[in-house]
């Protein structure tokens, strides 16, 4: 029964390249978010997706950022042209649609751009 | 717009009680949360209250919640040093996203 999955764990970018990250929600779960860390700071929210549909991408930067949650496969967060700034941790939670309230994390991918 | 806030620091001795504060702005949430997060990992939820709740019971868990003064506390009975970790007050806007506040690390000294 595994838990929402993310990888890798670990990426490091140079600038001006491309940084994709995958999360698999957990079994059953239609609900996918994206969060992001940086140093020392608490996490904040960037896009809430439900399968082919994003939901809410108040917190994305405009530029540079996209997600997606296929039909099929697993969330995809994309970040292009990567800055320094962009170094943290990225964090997926997922959540079952008839119990949105209630939102698992997984072990996130920590990104550094060198 | 939202704000949550915790103390950054608290230490305390094993086998002490440990009561983690957090204040929020958002009257209309409807869920608050505390979350865990160990070194390198991602967060564990522990446990979260809904917002007509006054308090919640969980093991060594209690929340509190006071609604009028916007006010939310963790306690831990009987911290062990596996306590020791970084805890996150959230709480759940309308749009189901969590905004979270800066996290509270705890240190369990033995």
């Amino acid at each position: 029964n595994a838990g929402v999955m993310q990888n890798p764990r670990h990426l490091v970018r140079r600038r001006g390249q491309e940084a994709r990250l995958r999360c698999s929600p957990m079994k059953g779960h239609s609900h996918v978010y994206w969060y992001r860390q940086l140093p020392e700071e608490g996490l904040k929210f960037m896009v809430y997706l439900q399968k082919e549909n994003i939901i809410d991408e108040s917190g994305m930067p405009k530029e540079r950022f996209s997600a997606e949650f296929p039909k099929e496969g697993p969330s995809i967060l994309r970040i292009q042209q990567v800055v320094r700034g962009d170094s943290a941790a990225y964090f997926c939670a997922s959540s079952h649609r008839d119990r949105i309230e209630t939102q698992y994390f997984g072990p996130g991918t920590r990104l550094l751009v060198l | 717009g939202e704000d949550v806030e915790q103390s950054l620091f608290l230490s305390v001795r094993e086998g002490d009680s440990s009561v983690i504060n957090c204040t929020y702005t958002d009257s209309s949430s409807t869920y608050l949360y505390w979350y865990k997060q160990e070194p390198g990992a991602g967060l564990q939820l522990l446990t979260y209250i809904f917002s007509n709740m006054d308090m919640k019971q969980d093991q060594r868990l209690t929340v509190l919640l006071n609604k009028k003064d916007k006010h939310l506390s963790l306690r831990i009975a009987d911290t062990q040093t596996g306590d020791s970790a970084i805890y996150f007050c959230a709480e759940q806007t309308g749009a189901n996203n969590l905004f979270f506040g800066t996290g509270t690390r705890l240190t369990v000294i033995p």
